[in-house]
C-alpha cells in the first residue's frame, strides 16, 4: 500500500533562517505531488504541485520554493524565512490524472512550523 | 472559477445527536466531490467521495450525496461520538493543467462533540 512521510513533525526557526521540509511517498510510481499551507484557523492553500521529476508549478508568489529531485521526493525550501511563513505545511500525493481522472489526494501528517 | 462553500463553524453537538454540515459548490464540467477530516494536530484523511451525480459516498457512519441539481454535497451522520470531534473539509476535484487534478477546498468546519 502507499504511504507518505513528512518530516520534521515540528520545527521552530528564527526569522531569516533557511528552511527545508521533506516529503517522500512509497508504494507508487510517478505520483503527482503537492505542498499546501494551512494558517491557524484557516483553510488550505495550495503552494506548489509537481507532475514529474524537475517539474514544479507555483500557485502563489511567495518566499518559498519547491523541488522534486527524485520521483517520490518533494522538498519545500526557503532561503530566508519570514514571520508570515508560520503555519502547518502538508504534503499530498495523487495518481496522475492521465491514469485516472478526479482522484483524491492523500495527505501526510504535516509539519508545524513556527517562526520566532 | 470553481469554488466550495461550507457552513461556518464551530458546530457543537451532544453525543448521539444528528449531524449535518452543509457544502455547496460551483464548478464547470463534472467534478468529483470529497469530504476530508482533520483530527487535532494531524494531516487530512479522506473520509468519503462521490464521482458523479446521485452517487452517495459513505464511511464510518458518515454519508454525503452528490446533488447536481442543487450543487450540494452535505455531510450527515445519524449519531455522532466524541471521537468525531475534528475539522471537516469539503473539496472538489477539477481539471488543471492537463496532467493533474486540483483540489479546491472549503474553509473547513470545526465539529465539537460533547459527552
Amino acid at each position: 500500500s502507499q504511504t507518505i512521510h513528512q518530516w520534521p513533525a515540528t520545527l521552530v526557526q528564527p526569522v531569516g533562517s533557511p528552511l527545508s521540509l521533506e516529503c517522500t511517498v512509497e508504494g507508487t510510481s510517478n505520483p503527482n505531488l503537492y505542498w499546501y499551507r494551512q494558517a491557524a484557523g484557516r483553510g488550505l492553500q495550495l503552494l506548489f504541485y509537481s507532475v514529474g521529476i524537475g517539474q514544479i508549478s507555483s500557485e502563489v508568489p511567495q518566499n518559498l520554493s519547491a523541488s522534486r529531485p527524485q520521483d517520490r521526493q518533494f522538498i519545500l525550501s526557503s532561503k530566508k524565512l519570514l514571520l508570515s511563513d508560520s503555519g502547518f505545511y502538508l504534503c499530498a500525493w495523487s495518481v496522475p490524472r492521465t491514469t485516472k481522472r478526479n482522484q483524491p489526494q492523500h495527505f501526510g501528517d504535516g509539519t508545524r512550523l513556527s517562526i520566532l | 472559477g470553481d469554488s466550495v462553500t461550507q457552513m461556518e463553524g464551530p458546530v457543537t453537538l451532544s453525543e448521539e445527536a444528528f449531524l449535518t454540515i452543509n457544502c455547496t459548490y460551483t464548478a464547470t464540467g463534472y467534478p468529483s466531490l470529497f469530504w476530508y477530516v482533520q483530527y487535532p494536530g494531524e494531516g487530512l484523511q479522506l473520509l468519503l467521495k462521490a464521482t458523479k451525480a446521485d452517487d452517495k459516498g459513505s464511511n464510518k457512519g458518515f454519508e454525503a450525496t452528490y446533488r447536481k441539481e442543487t450543487t450540494s454535497f452535505h455531510l450527515e451522520k445519524g449519531s455522532v461520538q466524541v471521537s468525531d470531534s475534528a475539522v471537516y473539509f469539503c473539496a472538489l476535484s477539477t481539471h488543471y493543467g492537463g496532467a493533474t487534478n486540483k483540489l479546491i477546498f472549503g474553509t473547513g468546519t470545526l465539529l465539537a462533540v460533547q459527552p
